[in-house]
């Protein structure tokens, strides 16, 4: 089952804005939107979106989302050092009958 | 406040068994899709499987599909995760997880194949 594509690592500055990619097909992310998790180092994932908008309570204005095509992209607008940590993607594949993740992204503040 | 507790994992030789958990409170697992998802050291995470509200509908990855079950008990809120045939490349921190966006977590439960 082939996954979704995320870049290994971003480096940004603080306060600056990153904008995380996430790349599927026409299976999952081009008509199933995109749902983003967070996780710092030892715990576990922590939903940041379900199906492209779907916010929990509590997660953050300055993260945003939003796709083109098979592409999806999470947006983090004024950068602070509780941004950096590692951020995946993920879809269900309506071919395969299965959810699919990215490789992750690691987002580094500087 | 909404719980998910993983239980079961452990060390375990290769061609063997284990049965998983996730005890659910605060929170009818009824009402949800629920999943397991697992994270090998170092790595990024796997979709394992997922099963309906009533269990009639179950899905699960390639790679343990013959091996591994999915099963749920709403009557004691209990999710369930029957693995057999364990491989080294199964070692991994299991989770479980469910709600309405799929925003309920555990915190996972540690299994490790190995002889």
């Amino acid at each position: 089952q082939a996954g979704l594509t995320q870049p290994p690592s971003v480096f940004k500055d603080l306060r600056q804005t990153a904008t995380l990619t996430c790349t599927g097909d026409t299976n999952n992310l081009g008509s199933q939107g995109a749902t983003w998790l967070q996780q710092y180092q030892g715990h576990p994932p922590k939903l940041l979106f379900y199906r492209d908008n779907s916010r929990p309570s509590g997660i953050s204005e300055r993260l945003s989302t939003s796709r083109s095509g098979n592409t999806a992209f999470l947006t983090i607008t004024g950068l602070q050092p509780e941004d950096e940590a590692d951020y995946y993607c993920s879809a269900w594949d309506s071919s395969v009958s299965a959810w699919v993740f990215g490789g992750g992204t690691k987002l580094t503040v500087l | 406040e909404v719980q998910l507790v993983e239980s079961g994992g452990g060390l375990v030789q290769p061609g063997g068994s284990l049965r998983l958990s996730c005890a659910a409170a605060g929170f009818s697992i009824s009402n949800y899709w629920m999943d397991w998802v697992r994270q090998a050291p170092g790595k990024g995470l796997e979709w394992v499987a997922n099963i309906n509200q009533d269990g009639s509908v179950r899905h699960h990855v390639d790679s343990v599909k013959g091996r591994f079950t999915i099963s749920r008990d709403n009557s004691k809120n209990l999710l369930s995760l029957q693995m057999s045939s364990l491989r080294a490349e199964d070692t991994a921190m299991y989770y479980c997880l469910g709600g309405p966006l799929f925003d309920y977590w555990g915190q996972g439960t540690l299994v490790t194949v190995s002889s």
